[in-house]
C-alpha cells in the first residue's frame, strides 16, 4: 500500500458544484497533514492545513479522521479559477518528512 | 520578490554530462528539500537537509548528490547526466520552529537529458 493514496481524476465539474476529494494514508504515526495545491507545470502551494477538529478557508473545508486514516477536501461553488491539480501531504510521525500524494486533478468547467 | 529561488529555471544537457541545478532561500528557513515530479508519479523526495551540517538521503538519492553549502543555499548535482532524469526538479524550505510545518517551493527546474 502506498504511503499516500489519492484518485487521479479528472474530476470534470461544472461551476459552482461541489465537489469532495479523499486522500488515504497508510502510517497511523503521521502527525500533519495539508492540502497543496498546483497549477499545470507551476510549484506546489499551500492550500490549508488539515487540524484534528476541521477547518474552514472560505469555500474549502477540510477534515481528518484518524481512525479511518483519511483526510478529505470540499469545495463548495467551484470557480474555474479552482482548476489544478490538489495534491495531499503527510507528515510522518517524528520526523516531518513530508510524504506527497499523486495529485487529484479537477477542472470546472462554464 | 521570490523567496525560494531556483536556477537555472530550463536545462537542457546530455548523457553524460555533470550538471549543477543550485535553490536559494531568503525566508531564513533552516530545512531544505529537493523532489523531482514525473508525470503520474507524483512529487518524490531526493534529498533532505534539516541544518548546514545534516544531509539525508530521500527515496530515490541514486544518481545525485547535494551539498548545503550556506543555511540559504541547497545544490543539487547530477554526477552522470541520464535520460530517465528528465524531470521537473522542485527546491523547498520549512522551518522546524512552526506547529504545521508547511513547506514553500522554488518554482521549479526543467531538465531534460538528451
Amino acid at each position: 500500500r502506498k504511503e499516500v493514496e489519492q484518485d487521479p481524476g479528472p474530476f470534470n465539474v461544472p461551476e459552482g458544484a461541489t465537489v469532495a476529494f479523499n486522500c488515504t494514508y497508510s502510517n497511523s504515526a503521521s502527525q500533519s497533514f495539508f492540502w497543496y495545491r498546483q497549477d499545470c507545470r507551476k510549484e506546489p502551494k499551500l492550500l490549508m492545513s488539515v487540524y484534528s477538529s476541521g477547518n474552514e478557508d472560505g469555500r474549502f473545508t477540510a477534515q481528518l479522521n484518524r481512525a479511518s486514516q483519511y483526510i478529505s477536501l470540499l469545495i463548495r461553488d467551484s470557480k474555474l479559477s479552482d482548476s489544478a491539480t490538489y495534491l495531499c501531504v503527510v507528515n510522518r510521525g517524528g520526523s516531518y518528512i513530508p510524504t506527497f500524494g499523486r495529485g487529484t486533478s479537477l477542472i470546472v468547467h462554464p | 520578490d521570490a523567496d525560494v529561488t531556483q536556477t537555472p529555471r530550463n536545462r537542457i544537457t546530455k548523457t553524460g554530462k555533470r550538471i549543477m541545478l543550485e535553490c536559494s532561500q531568503t525566508k531564513g528557513h533552516d530545512r531544505m528539500y529537493w523532489y523531482r515530479q514525473d508525470p503520474g508519479l507524483g512529487l518524490r523526495l531526493i534529498y533532505y537537509s534539516f541544518d548546514v551540517k545534516d544531509i539525508n538521503k530521500g527515496e530515490i538519492s541514486d544518481g545525485y548528490s547535494v551539498s548545503r553549502q550556506a543555511q540559504a543555499k541547497f545544490s543539487l548535482s547530477l554526477e552522470s547526466a541520464i535520460p530517465n532524469q528528465t524531470a521537473l526538479y522542485f527546491c523547498a524550505t520549512s522551518d522546524h520552529r512552526t506547529a504545521q510545518e508547511t513547506q514553500y517551493f522554488g518554482p521549479g527546474t526543467r531538465l531534460l537529458v538528451l
